[in-house]
């Protein structure tokens, strides 16, 4: 079975604070992708990152920062130095590979992440 | 042009009308997707086309149906849809080995 597991409901920092969100997942395949969104209050769904199983390297962008540990099946998510319009929900999702251009997102429940002035 | 655009924005109807949502990506995306997502949930997958075709209908009623006239548009057709059927329904695309982009979604309301 395919799952995953934001455990976080719920997050609130002040501003500046660094802050992680976890993520867990479980697959029996050995190939998959794994996905983080961003869902401000306007509703839409922002793509953040991709990574495929076989490239275990940690990636920074700007202030996001993101840890993939495959020994624990984790992908974790970490924002620097956190500002106001980082508040929203985030959600990690997990694809298996798919044959020619779909790619079947299996989403976990989310964390709302409220960033308090 | 890296967007997928959605209209319309918010969607009021009753019961007994129908309505049509619509999707748009000029991205070259070969897979375009429609999710509902309820208040403080994840989304959830409704249909997905590949190639213009009918690839997964995850057991939706048939008050929802589906189209893809071409490989840049989506629509969902709404009749005798019911209160607990409003929702945001998203629509997104993708092409191989790349993430979904999603669409900013439509506020679907039925009285």
């Amino acid at each position: 079975a395919q799952k995953v597991t934001q455990a976080q409901t719920e997050i609130s920092v002040v501003e500046k604070e660094d802050v992680t969100l976890d993520c867990v997942y479980e697959t029996r395949d050995t190939t998959y992708y794994l996905f983080w969104y961003k869902q401000p209050p306007s509703g839409e769904l922002v793509f953040l990152i991709r990574r495929n199983s076989f490239d275990e390297q940690n990636e920074i962008s700007g202030r996001y920062s993101w840890n993939f540990q495959k020994s624990t099946s984790s992908f974790n998510f970490t924002i620097t130095a956190s500002q106001v319009v980082d508040s929203a929900v985030y959600f990690c999702a997990l694809s298996p590979p798919y044959g020619g251009a779909t790619n079947k997102l299996i989403f976990g429940t989310g964390t709302l992440l409220a960033v308090q002035p | 042009d890296t967007e997928v655009t959605q209209t319309p924005k918010h969607l009021v109807m009753g019961m007994t009308n129908k309505k049509s949502l619509k999707c748009e990506q000029h991205m070259g995306h070969r897979a375009m997707y429609w999710y509902k997502q309820k208040a403080k949930k994840p989304p959830e997958l409704m249909f997905v086309y590949s190639y213009e075709k009918l690839s997964i209908n995850e057991s939706v009623p048939s008050r929802f149906s589906p189209e893809c006239p071409n490989s840049s548009l989506l629509n969902l057709h709404l009749h005798a849809l019911q209160p607990e059927d409003s929702a945001l329904y998203l629509c997104a695309s993708s092409q191989e080995l790349a993430g979904q982009f999603f669409g900013p979604g439509t506020r679907l309301t039925v009285l």
